[in-house]
């Protein structure tokens, strides 16, 4: 079955501190991969993308996610955290072919100042 | 240039009631979606549309309609709301390209009393 697992429900980090959240997918196929943030009380928002390429993506805000093939991994990381990072962040993956997102189920970051 | 739009931001239903939820793009784009989201369950594709007139479920389609009578405009119809549709519902929309990046509106909260 197709699906996405996020291993943190909630990290807690001191500002300035190097982030890595987990993302691991199960999908038959080639993929894309997304990484998409939620600020409280906003809407989801692109983080970054791959589709083909350099494995190391960079997104806005200065994250980057490294593609991982044989781990069937797409980790986001930072490394320097700032209190504005606090927010919700999902991994989703959709297959090449097709435009559906499966979505994982969120990992709650709180960045204390 | 707006993006996709939702109307209402919040509602409150009884039991039974029935409501419809409009989402507007102004991307031109073909692909549109409905998701909801609850707590610790990620986003959750509802229904999806790939172009004008088409319509197809998604992951948990019952006790939800939609209809595409215009390519700007999704709609998403609940014709006997039950406590369990409590959530918040957003739509997303993409472009039929090799990477279909979706763009969130701001979404709707639902309750359901």
């Amino acid at each position: 079955a197709q699906s996405v697992s996020q291993h943190n429900h909630h990290v807690i980090l001191s500002e300035a501190a190097s982030l890595e959240l987990g993302c691991n997918y199960s999908y038959g196929g080639t993929v894309n991969l997304f990484w998409y943030v939620q600020y409280p009380g906003q809407h989801l928002q692109l983080l970054l993308k791959y589709f083909s390429g350099d494995p190391l993506v960079k997104g806005i805000k200065g994250f980057e996610a490294e593609f991982i093939k044989s781990k069937f991994s797409f980790n986001l990381r930072k490394p320097s955290v700032q209190w504005s990072d606090t927010a919700e962040y999902f991994c989703a993956v959709s297959g090449r072919s097709q435009g559906n997102l499966i979505f994982g189920k969120g990992t709650k970051l709180s960045v204390k100042p | 240039n707006a993006g996709v739009t939702q109307t209402p931001k919040f509602r409150v239903l009884k039991t039974g009631q029935s409501m419809t939820l409009l989402c507007a793009q102004d991307m031109n784009h073909e692909y549109m979606y409905w998701y909801r989201q609850d707590p610790g369950m990620g986003l959750r594709l509802i229904h999806y549309s790939v172009g004008e007139g088409t319509t197809a479920k998604g992951e948990v389609p019952d006790g939800y309609n939609v209809s595409r009578l215009k390519k700007q405009n999704f709609l998403l119809g609940l014709e006997s709301a039950a406590p369990s549709q409590t959530s918040v519902y957003f739509c997303a929309s993409s472009a039929p390209v090799l990477v279909r990046s979706q763009y969130f509106g701001p979404g709707t909260r639902l309750l359901v009393l």
